[in-house]
């Protein structure tokens, strides 16, 4: 599977946007960008997914640069609930990897009130 | 969204006792679902793919023997930890993916923590 690189820590202030950073050179054309976030003591939950285009939900935005060799995850307005560990993971979107996922090491973001 | 649970949420055994924990796909039908551990302080570790009706696909390292599992049904797999041994204390994560979603976005259990004394 291909790796992502993220960084181990990051911090934000309380109702301010955070942009959480995501290296994948080595994608590949199948491979889709998921993010998942794991609260303290519970499974992950996902945020959010994209393959080519940008993408928004309830929860967040998904930048994916034009290479797509990285993508920003945003949070428009941290809350102390949004503080985890966010998760980028490259999923290949063929049938020969069975749908699995392959944690990396997470960017662990704090947010302050 | 679809929920998945898992029970026990914990568990304390003795070394060289066998520990099975269930994750139950609730509202969907989940022809394959996933095994992960986490240590402390460190991500997820994916053990093994289950799919329903046959043998579970284990990843590199992973010893099928100690770790079994069955999907007997659409809607649940086990776990079982045999002869437990404290290095096996760890956070045990499930997830199941929807059939037919070609983003294979997951859904997670709330994992069951385990302690081998």
């Amino acid at each position: 599977d291909a790796k992502t690189t993220q960084p181990n820590s990051m911090e934000s202030n309380e109702e301010e946007p955070v942009h959480l950073p995501c290296n994948h050179s080595t994608i590949s054309g199948t491979d889709y960008i998921h993010w998942y976030r794991q609260l303290p003591s519970q499974g992950p939950e996902y945020v959010i997914h994209g393959l080519t285009s940008n993408v928004n939900n309830r929860m967040a935005s998904l930048a994916i640069a034009e290479d797509r060799k990285s993508s920003t995850l945003i949070l428009h307005r941290a809350t102390l609930r949004d503080a985890a560990v966010y998760y980028c993971i490259l999923r290949d979107g063929g049938y020969n990897q069975g749908g699995k996922l392959i944690f990396g090491q997470g960017t662990e973001l704090s947010v302050k009130p | 969204g679809a929920v998945v649970s898992q029970h026990p949420s914990w568990v304390i055994c003795k070394s060289g006792t066998s520990v099975k924990i269930e994750c139950r796909s609730l509202d969907f039908q989940a022809t394959t679902m996933f095994w992960y551990r986490q240590f402390p302080k460190q991500s997820l570790m994916l053990m093994a793919t289950s799919n329903e009706g046959s043998k579970a696909t284990y990843e590199q390292g992973v010893e099928k023997d100690k770790f079994l599992i069955n999907h007997a049904s659409l809607t649940l797999s086990t776990l079982t930890v045999t002869s437990a041994h404290p290095e096996d204390s760890s956070f045990y994560i499930c997830s199941a993916r929807i059939p037919g979603s070609s983003s294979y976005e997951q859904y997670f259990g709330p994992g069951t923590r385990l302690t081998v004394t």
